[in-house]
Formats: structure tokens, sequence, C-alpha cells
């Protein structure tokens, strides 16, 4: 399966700042997917980021907000924008390959907004 | 619409009891996957076993067996003779393939407390 380089592994940011989220993949992927877990809480899913295009996003997710890129078939970013305390959470990285429908996750960003 | 149940918040134990975490699905999708995954305080998910639909055979993997159950719409999950490494968050996840979209439904979680 993939491994998932994800940086930085954790942050302490100022509110009203930005944080880029970096996850690098060491074999090409189909699907990106990026999650976050406030504290004590699931997963849930942000967006899919989609190589070439537009990331999609979930319900209650804005491009504004959670800006994310995909140059390539290994790499994305996500940038939490205009932080908050409530921005304060794990985001993981997940990816898919090929036709395989395992999900292989990144070792997660912890972020705290201070 | 798609959703996974983790009735147990926490369960707590003490070293070399069996444990099991229950999870309960909904799709309506005919083919899907179901998934555990484990969270150790560190954060990180550790993938632990995939199921598919139509495969309703019950795995086992060392201390840690599955219980696959269509009729209930359950993937019940023990671990036998449990260990303080055991200690984690543990999710069961859901994705639906009728409708083509990748995306993973996760439960809300039990954590697994286990006492020396």
């Amino acid at each position: 399966s993939a491994v998932i380089s994800q940086k930085p592994s954790r942050d302490i940011c100022q509110r009203g700042t930005s944080l880029t989220i970096q996850c690098q993949v060491d074999s090409q992927v189909t699907m990106m997917f990026w999650y976050r877990q406030q504290p004590g809480q699931s997963l849930t899913l942000i967006a899919t980021a989609n190589q070439g295009s537009e990331a999609t996003y979930e319900s209650g997710f804005v491009i504004d907000k959670f800006p994310i890129s995909r140059p390539n078939l290994t790499f994305s970013t996500l940038t939490v924008s205009n932080m908050s305390p409530e921005d304060s959470s794990i985001y993981l990285c997940s990816v898919v390959q090929g036709a395989f429908v395992g999900y292989t996750f990144g070792s997660g960003t912890r972020l705290t907004v201070v | 619409a798609q959703k996974v149940t983790q009735a147990q918040t926490e369960i707590s134990v003490v070293e070399k009891e069996d444990v099991t975490l229950d999870c309960v699905y909904e799709t309506r999708d005919t083919t899907y996957y179901l998934f555990w995954y484990k969270q150790p305080p560190s954060g990180e998910l550790v993938f632990l076993i995939r199921r598919n639909s139509f495969d309703e055979q019950n795995e086992i993997s060392g201390r840690y067996s599955w219980n696959f159950q269509k009729s209930t719409s359950s993937f019940n999950f023990t671990i036998t003779a449990s260990q303080v490494v055991d200690s984690a968050v543990y999710f069961c996840a859901l994705r639906g393939m009728n409708t083509g979209f990748q995306k993973l439904v996760f439960g809300t979680g039990t954590r697994l407390l286990v006492s020396p």
C-alpha cells in the first residue's frame, strides 16, 4: 500500500493566520481526501482533492476556508485559512490507489489555534 | 444515506479480558465495504480489516476477530485476551459502491481502555 508523508505533524498557530498542510505519497494514487477530526470526535470528510481540477467539498466546508491544491497524482495541500480556535483539530490526508478500495491515511497534523 | 453507529462510547477492561466492539451500519447499496481502524494516542489511523458485502465469513487474525452479519447489519470486532497496547480509539467505517462515490463514512468511535 501507499506510504504517505504528511507535514507538519503538529503546529500551534495564532488566530487569523493560515496554515498549509502537505500530503506526499510515494506512488501515484487515484483519489486523495482530506479529513478533519475535532477533539474527541470522529473523522469528517472535508473534500476530495481532484488532480487538475477543483476539489469537491462536502456540505459545511467551503473553498475559501479550506483551499486545496493537487498539482499531480502524488501530492496535495490543504490550507486552513483565517484560523480560529474552532479549527483546532487533527487533519488527515487519505488516499485510494487504483481500483483497490482500501484507504491509507497519513499520520495527521495536530493543529492548535490560540 | 449511509451511516455507521458505534453505540459504545468508551469501554474499560482489565488486561486479559475479552472485549467486543459493536458496529451497526446502514446503507442502501447492495455492494459495500466495511472497515475497522485503530487510532492510538499518537493520532495516526491504523488499518485493521476490510470486508466486502459478499463475504460474510468471519475472520480471525491473532487476537483479533470480526463477526459480519448482514441480517443484522453488524460488523463487530472482538479482541481476545486484551493487552494494554490495545488501548486506543477504534473506528468502524463504511464505503458504498453503487453510487461510484468513494466517500468513507466513519462511526463515532469507541475508546478502549485496557488497564494492567
